[in-house]
């Protein structure tokens, strides 16, 4: 089947600019994972959702930072006021999460570009 | 925060040899995954293991844990010039199982063919 998906998959946009990035999870998994990658660097966690609620936001560097979860299945990273160092990768990722060990697959990636 | 250490950050061998990575971590985990990325863009899961378990294989793939000295390590055979990415580990530490992973900041491997 069709595994996850993200877009845009590049988004240039101008300092202080509100974006938006969505995610598309792999049918019939209930985990939902943001990730960033800054250039360079390994992952760093933003936020979970197990189904359409957000049991962890602990990753989120700041209140510009919010995500929602619909329907249990897509999901919107939303940045408000861009800042030049929110530009990195953010990848998303899904499992089925139930309770137990599971693979996280990830989707391509959203380049953001803060100019 | 926790976060798990690969060692060594760059690693350069010929095709056909084999390649050893290592990571470290430094707290009680549920499990330890490995993950191969090209191109700076999507991760590719490789194998996973869990705390209670000391070996796995797939293909050429062979990883170890040790749970005492918080370590694990990949070893890929008979390297190949596809081989040629970045590879990170990343541990579950979460109170109920697969709710986030924390990745170290990877091995760039470079197979020279």
């Amino acid at each position: 089947g069709a595994g996850v998906s993200q877009s845009p998959s590049n988004k240039v946009t101008e300092k202080g600019k509100d974006v938006e990035l969505r995610c598309d999870p792999i049918s019939g998994h209930t985990a939902l994972y943001w990730y960033r990658q800054s250039l360079g660097q390994g992952l760093e966690f933003l936020i979970y959702f197990q189904g359409n609620s957000a049991p962890d936001k602990s990753g989120l560097p700041s209140d510009r930072f919010s995500a929602e979860r619909t329907g249990g299945s897509v999901s919107t990273l939303t940045i408000q006021r861009t800042q030049q160092e929110d530009s990195a990768v953010y990848l998303c990722a899904s499992s089925f999460a139930n309770g137990r060990a599971d693979t996280q697959y990830f989707g391509p990636g959203t380049r953001l570009t803060v100019l | 925060s926790q976060q798990g250490e690969e060692d060594p950050q760059a690693l350069s061998i010929q095709e056909g040899e084999n390649a050893t990575m290592n990571c470290s971590y430094k707290t009680s985990i549920n499990n330890l995954q490995w993950y191969r990325q090209n191109s700076g863009r999507g991760l590719v899961h490789l194998i996973l293991i869990r705390s209670n378990e000391r070996e796995k294989h797939s293909g050429r793939l062979r990883v170890t844990l040790d749970t005492s000295k918080k370590s694990s390590s990949l070893l890929i055979t008979a390297s190949r010039a596809a081989d040629t990415a970045s590879y990170f580990c990343a541990t579950d530490y979460s109170n109920f199982g697969n709710e986030k992973l924390t990745f170290g900041t990877g091995t760039r491997l470079t197979i020279i063919p």
